[in-house]
């Protein structure tokens, strides 16, 4: 079985910190994602990484960073955290191509105070 | 543009009730792939199935069946006999050839199973 483990279940945080998220697999999986889920919305993607070093913007990266410098690590880096960027952020891989289906993690529920 | 739409926000059901869960999508791409997903209280993100624009067929699976039509672009989820267990939040979501298949999930459909 993927495992796809994120560092914390929970954290709390202060507005202006910089906040990493880590998120590490143990499948040798390609793809890595990161997405927060917020009610009503869904899941949204943040960035995503096709291979070590490489990262591309999803659809709400601003904000945000990401550093994968391992292929099993994908970080997500709130530079400057914001109260609206409290949230559960997932990690996801994926091996192959985009008929695969996403691995997730458990999650980690961010609260910015 | 992709867009996948639950309309459905809660179900509630008693247990050993029959529930579908819908999911209606948008894409302009040939070749995509839809896939469901459940997200029970503790949080990850379990996959349940996927299917490719090319196949139609139905599928079930124990308790699970799902029925995709390409005329109405919906890929519908029925949970039968549903058990307390089955509580949980249920994701449907897109991938496209066009789109470097990046999944776009739907806002959530969530189950409550009563005993």
């Amino acid at each position: 079985d993927v495992k796809v483990t994120q560092s914390s279940r929970y954290l709390v945080k202060r507005t202006g910190e910089k906040v990493f998220l880590e998120c590490v697999q143990d499948m040798d999986h390609e793809n890595m994602f990161w997405y927060r889920q917020d009610p009503g919305l869904g899941l949204r993607l943040i960035y995503f990484s096709y291979d070590v070093k490489m990262k591309e913007k999803g659809d709400i990266p601003e904000g945000y960073s990401v550093s994968r410098e391992k292929k099993e690590r994908f970080s997500l880096i709130l530079e400057s955290a914001s109260t609206n960027q409290t949230s559960m952020y997932l990690c996801a891989t994926r091996q192959g191509a985009g008929n695969q289906p996403q691995h997730f993690g458990d999650g980690t529920r961010l609260s910015i105070l | 543009a992709q867009k996948v739409t639950q309309a459905q926000t809660e179900i509630s059901v008693v247990e050993k009730e029959d529930v579908t869960l819908d999911c209606v999508y948008e894409t302009r791409d040939t070749t995509y792939y839809l896939f469901w997903y459940k997200q029970p209280p503790s949080g990850e993100l379990v996959f349940l199935i996927r299917r490719n624009s090319f196949d139609e067929q139905n599928e079930i699976s124990g308790r699970y069946s799902w029925n995709f039509q390409k005329s109405t672009s919906s890929f519908n989820f029925t949970i039968t006999a549903s058990q307390v267990v089955d509580s949980a939040v249920y994701f449907c979501a897109l991938s496209e050839n066009d789109n470097d298949y990046k999944l776009s999930f739907g806002a959530g459909t969530t189950v409550t199973v009563r005993a």
